[in-house]
């Protein structure tokens, strides 16, 4: 079965340092993927997809992606976080058997602390 | 402004009654789902549909029941069958295809009484 694998349940960063989640995925062809934010309460908010060409990828609120191959993953990163980031945040894939249907990882809950 | 609307954003059950969870999009997508999310597990999926008078069960299935007799609306029953209905739920549209995004909308908690 295809699977995305979030290994980090929670991470804290300081303000203004730089962050990376990370999302393993278990496809056969190169995948789409996707990361999602959602804050508390709240529901999710695409913030950036990779589908194919360059491997890095560029999203809203500063935050890229990079698409490894060679290691099934594709981490986020930002250079320098902001405190209004502290949000859960969850990598997704289509799967393949059902175009529309997405699966999810378990998420990464990140706390930023002042 | 196009979105999805999920409606209540709260909601109170008492154990044995069914309740229906409403969830709206005007963004004319062809499919729609429910995910239910519950701490640590992600998000997994109830029911999803990909066209009007048709929908497919997701991972839980068990004590849900949907239907989509039209393109904007994909309401989710929580029957007093399912035994530990207390969760957030997301509703979620799509174009339907492998290269595009979900759009979620803002959530309905509920809560057993």
């Amino acid at each position: 079965a295809q699977s995305v694998t979030q290994p980090d349940i929670h991470i804290t960063v300081s303000e203004g340092a730089s962050l990376e989640l990370r999302c393993n995925y278990s496809y056969g062809a190169t995948p789409y993927l996707f990361w999602y934010v959602q804050s508390p309460g709240q529901g999710l908010q695409l913030l950036l997809k990779y589908f194919s060409g360059d491997t890095l990828v560029q999203g809203i609120k500063g935050f890229e992606a990079e698409f490894k191959r060679s290691q099934s993953s594709f981490n986020l990163r930002k250079p320098s976080v902001h405190w209004s980031d502290a949000a859960e945040y969850f990598c997704a894939a289509p799967d393949t058997g059902t175009a529309s249907k997405l699966t999810f990882g378990t998420g990464t809950r990140l706390q930023v602390t002042l | 402004d196009g979105g999805i609307t999920q409606s209540p954003k709260y909601l109170f059950r008492k154990e044995g009654q069914n309740v229906t969870l409403s969830c709206e999009q005007n963004l004319n997508h062809d499919a729609m789902y429910w995910y239910r999310q519950d701490p640590g597990q992600g998000l997994r999926l109830i029911y999803y549909s990909q066209i009007v008078n048709d929908f497919q069960k997701g991972d839980i299935a068990e004590g849900y029941s949907v239907s989509r007799e039209k393109k904007e609306s994909f309401p989710l029953t929580v029957t007093s069958a399912q035994k530990n209905p207390t969760a957030f739920y997301l509703c979620a549209s799509s174009l339907g295809q492998l290269n595009t995004e979900a759009f979620f909308g803002q959530g309905t908690r509920l809560t057993v009484v």
